[in-house]
């Protein structure tokens, strides 16, 4: 099946450390997203890709770090700098400029 | 700088009413897109429909209708005979798609469909 996969579904994180958030697709898609959504908000902009090795810093980049070595996946690291990471993650992809985004199941990140 | 305000934060309705989701923009821009997408309680999030600045003809797909009024910059979403799986976030979005390649999503509204 052609889809956005993300794993883990939940994920947690210890004071210090940094984790790695997955994101997979088989689309074919040119383009990756990674948005941060909190309690009762709408979805803001981690850090975007829209092409093999080289990705644009979104509106709340700062504490994250991204890779896109290949077509397929957008891993997404939420790094010590990251005072307050607890969030729902969601990832999405789109294929042609213009064409719609369209998004993973998510992965809720929790600081223990 | 492009803007979407839902100003219903919550909405209850009770099964088979009609619901209506308000979603007002702004942008400076002449050609862009607009969305709607659906957060069911288990987090993805769907797409509904995408229209295009120049497409003003409003859309119908089941009990679904779209609203889409340029002269007041607002894009309406509709639920006819709503049903309890129609509970979930709905969230409008707008994008011109040749300043950047982002969405600008609005808050979100939570629709409750009681049975």
């Amino acid at each position: 099946d052609g889809g956005i996969t993300q794993s883990p579904k939940y994920l947690f994180r210890k004071e210090g450390q940094n984790v790695t958030l997955s994101c997979e697709q088989n689309l074919n898609h040119d383009a990756m997203y990674w948005y941060r959504q909190d309690p009762g908000q709408g979805l803001r902009l981690i850090y975007y890709s829209q092409i093999v090795n080289d990705f644009q810093k979104g509106d709340i980049a700062e504490g994250y770090s991204v890779s896109r070595e290949k077509k397929e996946s957008f891993p997404l690291t939420v790094t010590s700098a990251q005072k307050n990471p607890t969030a729902f993650y969601l990832c999405a992809s789109r294929g042609q400029p213009q064409e719609t985004q369209y998004f993973g199941p998510g992965t809720r990140l929790l600081v223990l | 700088a492009q803007k979407v305000t839902q100003a219903q934060t919550e909405i209850s309705v009770v099964e088979k009413e009609d619901v209506t989701l308000d979603c007002v923009y702004e942008t400076r821009d002449t050609t862009y897109y607009l969305f709607w997408y659906k957060q069911p309680p288990s987090g993805e999030l769907v797409f509904l429909i995408r229209r295009n600045s120049f497409d003003e003809q409003n859309e119908i797909s089941g009990r679904y209708s779209w609203n889409f009024q340029k002269s007041t910059s607002s894009f309406n979403f509709t639920i006819t005979a709503s049903q309890v799986v129609d509970s979930a976030v709905y969230f409008c979005a707008l994008s011109v798609y040749y300043r950047d390649d982002k969405i600008i999503f609005g808050k979100g509204t939570r629709l409750h469909i009681l049975p």
